[in-house]
């Protein structure tokens, strides 16, 4: 089946610093869902990126679909106590209606 | 209005006992799911229901059963339950298949522990 590698699964920054999170697949994909859970708190969509090399912008966040549709990243500029919470990539897994996700990257701020 | 809820959030139970989760949504969407999430975070798809109908059936233990009376409620009912069964259960919603660029819109969760 599909599989999606995040990484890092943890990062700890400092508020106002810049941090990147990366989705990889080893295989092509058709689009890719980004979602963010906050400590206690249900998933919540953020973003769906489908065209090769597209990128999103929602204000601080930006993401980005890679040429080869394989990969994908969140940056988050400035980062601020209320980015807090975990970060998912999710990937539909072979047309279906399976959507799986990757395991996660858990963001901590430092004020 | 909560678009999709959960009943209960909470659930504290003994090993061995049946339980029930249930999900409604308010959307109108045709498809829902039911997801695992362990204590290290991890979101597992166990079933998901298109109007009624079983799409998807993830390897899970058969003492878990969803169903779906119509296509606004999921339910899932889980026998002799274990300890390792302890976790987050969500219900989610989505307009189309979300592998399909269908977004999932989830609940609130429901908290399960197993003593």
């Amino acid at each position: 089946g599909q599989q999606v590698m995040q990484i890092p699964q943890y990062q700890h920054v400092q508020e106002g610093e810049d941090f990147t999170t990366y989705c990889n697949s080893s295989t092509t994909l058709s689009n890719i869902q980004w979602y963010k859970q906050r400590p206690g708190g249900h998933p919540v969509f953020l973003i769906q990126l489908v065209k090769s090399g597209e990128v999103k912008k929602q204000k601080r966040l930006t993401f980005q679909f890679g040429e080869a549709k394989k990969n994908s990243s969140l940056h988050i500029t400035a980062t601020q106590t209320t980015d807090v919470g975990t970060y998912f990539c999710a990937v539909p897994q072979g047309g279906s209606e399976k959507l799986v996700f990757g395991k996660g990257m858990k963001l901590t701020v430092n004020p | 209005d909560t678009a999709v809820s959960q009943t209960p959030k909470y659930l504290v139970t003994q090993m061995g006992n049946d339980k029930s989760i249930k999900c409604e949504q308010n959307l109108g969407h045709d498809t829902m799911y039911w997801y695992k999430q362990d204590s290290k975070k991890f979101l597992k798809i166990m079933f998901s229901y298109n109007n009624k109908e079983l799409i998807i059936n993830e390897t899970v233990p058969n003492r878990f059963s969803p169903k779906s009376p119509d296509k606004a409620h999921l339910n899932l009912h889980i026998n002799s339950l274990e300890l390792g069964d302890s976790a987050v259960y969500f219900c989610a919603s989505s307009q189309s298949g979300a592998g399909r660029s269908g977004e999932l819109f989830f609940g609130e969760g429901s908290r399960l522990t197993v003593l």
